[in-house]
């Protein structure tokens, strides 16, 4: 079946730096990734869609010069944390689709805490 | 603007009974319902999913029901098992739409007692 893989599981990182998470399909090619954030006991908001080959198109009030996004392939997509801040810790979820037929697979999610 | 809802945030059910999740949403031209289950600090595994042009989608021991003229689905886990203990969540897409973004409800916690 379909897998996603998403790295780093787990990442400390001093404020002002940046932090880079890449997101996989391992078995299937995406045209479309999507990435989510979900802070402590909340819902996964969607942060913006990433489209292999053109700009991602992010969400309301999502920053897209804060938060990079970069879908080089139709088998890896990247979200860049750039100049972290405490309040960017949060846990960061990507999913990728085959296509409009096909059900969302979730990559096991990345536990970002800015220090 | 929540256009998915998840009004009940837990629940608990004994081992064996019934568990009945629910969900409301308010975007008519949602028509692509799923539902996933999630454990902390990990992605979601999805569970099951159903077209608006059924009212009931049945694998193994989850159905899915969706009222379209209510704008509700219901999850219904028979029966529950400790394994089920988890947060779950609905999600709606607009199904044809370009990009087939989900919207989430809050999610549910469920607690199944042994």
């Amino acid at each position: 079946g379909a897998v996603v893989s998403q790295h780093p599981s787990r990442v400390i990182c001093k404020s002002g730096t940046s932090v880079k998470i890449e997101c996989r399909s391992l078995d299937f090619q995406a045209t479309t990734m999507f990435w989510y954030r979900q802070f402590p006991k909340q819902s996964l908001m969607l942060m913006a869609t990433s489209n292999e080959g053109s700009k991602a198109t992010y969400e309301q009030g999502v920053e897209k010069d804060k938060f990079l996004i970069n879908h080089a392939s139709l088998t890896l997509s990247t979200l860049t944390v750039t100049s972290a801040h405490p309040e960017d810790s949060s846990f960061y979820i990507c999913s990728a689709s085959r296509g409009i037929d096909y059900g969302y697979t979730f990559g096991s999610g990345t536990r970002l805490t800015v220090v | 603007d929540q256009q998915v809802k998840q009004n009940s945030p837990s629940l608990s059910v004994q081992e064996g009974r019934i568990s009945i999740l629910n969900c409301d949403y308010t975007n008519s031209m949602f028509d692509y319902f799923l539902w996933y289950k999630k454990y902390p600090a990990e992605g979601p595994t999805f569970l099951i999913s159903i077209s608006s042009i059924k009212d009931k989608n049945e694998d193994g021991r989850f159905t899915v029901f969706l009222n379209k003229s209510a704008k509700h689905l219901s999850l219904h886990i028979v029966p529950s098992q400790p394994g089920d203990s988890a947060v779950y969540f609905c999600a709606a897409s607009l199904f044809k739409a370009a990009g087939n973004k989900l919207t989430f409800g809050g999610g549910t916690r469920v607690l199944v007692k042994p």
